[in-house]
């Protein structure tokens, strides 16, 4: 199976701009979940997905929206992009059922640079 | 409230000694307990997870980690380090009760094994 992809690897962007990265789950997964990763800090979630349904959001503002397709593969999209939005965004994707001792599957994240 | 706390920041250790990260942590009820390990430029990717049961569990590359609840603490171990276990690595916690899948991450410790 191929794991979590991301798209894109990076990108730069300015302040003001809207930015939409991607995600497809491992195959047969559900549920996506956002984490953003600023430089030195751990991930923080941003949200998570199950079914095409938000199921949790992170302390993020509105600037922040997210969507899942039928196919679970996902789009995290940010607006008004400010200079403290660079960082990694991280994708995971869980198993096959959401029990909550399941571990998540991380993508290798897409590097995002506010200029 | 969840909370993880990695005390330190970087861990140096010499090929071949024993390794130890620590991390503590802090939620409502049972927690499940994670260890990722991230690579220069990469995604996280999965350790080792306490769920139930003995305290001691082993994971992927030879690492284990010691659930110990009256210290609330869950510090990653290996007996033997390689220089290729030198990597950022996050302890990570998710309470029980949590109504959606929200993993919430120490903020890392980097790891520096020397030849």
């Amino acid at each position: 199976d191929a794991g979590v992809t991301q798209s894109p690897t990076h990108l730069i962007k300015t302040r003001g701009q809207h930015v939409t990265l991607r995600c497809s789950p491992i195959s047969g997964h559900k549920s996506v979940s956002w984490y953003q990763q600023v430089l030195g800090q751990g991930p923080q979630f941003i949200f998570q997905y199950y079914e095409k349904e938000e199921r949790g959001r992170g302390n993020f503002p509105d600037r922040f929206s997210a969507r899942q397709f039928p196919n679970y593969s996902s789009e995290l999209n940010v607006n008004a992009l400010l200079l403290g939005d660079s960082a990694l965004y991280l994708c995971a994707s869980r198993g096959r059922t959401v029990a909550p001792y399941n571990e998540q599957f991380f993508g290798p994240g897409t590097r995002l640079t506010v200029l | 409230a969840q909370s993880v706390a990695q005390p330190e920041d970087q861990v140096n250790v010499a090929e071949g000694n024993p390794l130890t990260v620590k991390c503590t942590y802090s939620v409502s009820g049972n927690p499940y307990l994670f260890w990722y390990v991230q690579y220069p430029n990469r995604g996280l990717q999965f350790l080792l997870k306490y769920i139930t049961g003995d305290n001691l569990v082993k994971g992927s590359y030879g690492f284990e980690a010691e659930f110990n609840k009256s210290q609330t603490s869950f510090h990653l171990k290996k007996p033997s380090a390689l220089v290729s276990d030198s990597a950022l690595y996050f302890c990570a916690v998710r309470g029980w009760n949590t109504g959606f899948q929200k993993l919430v991450f120490g903020t890392g410790t980097r790891l520096l094994v020397s030849p």
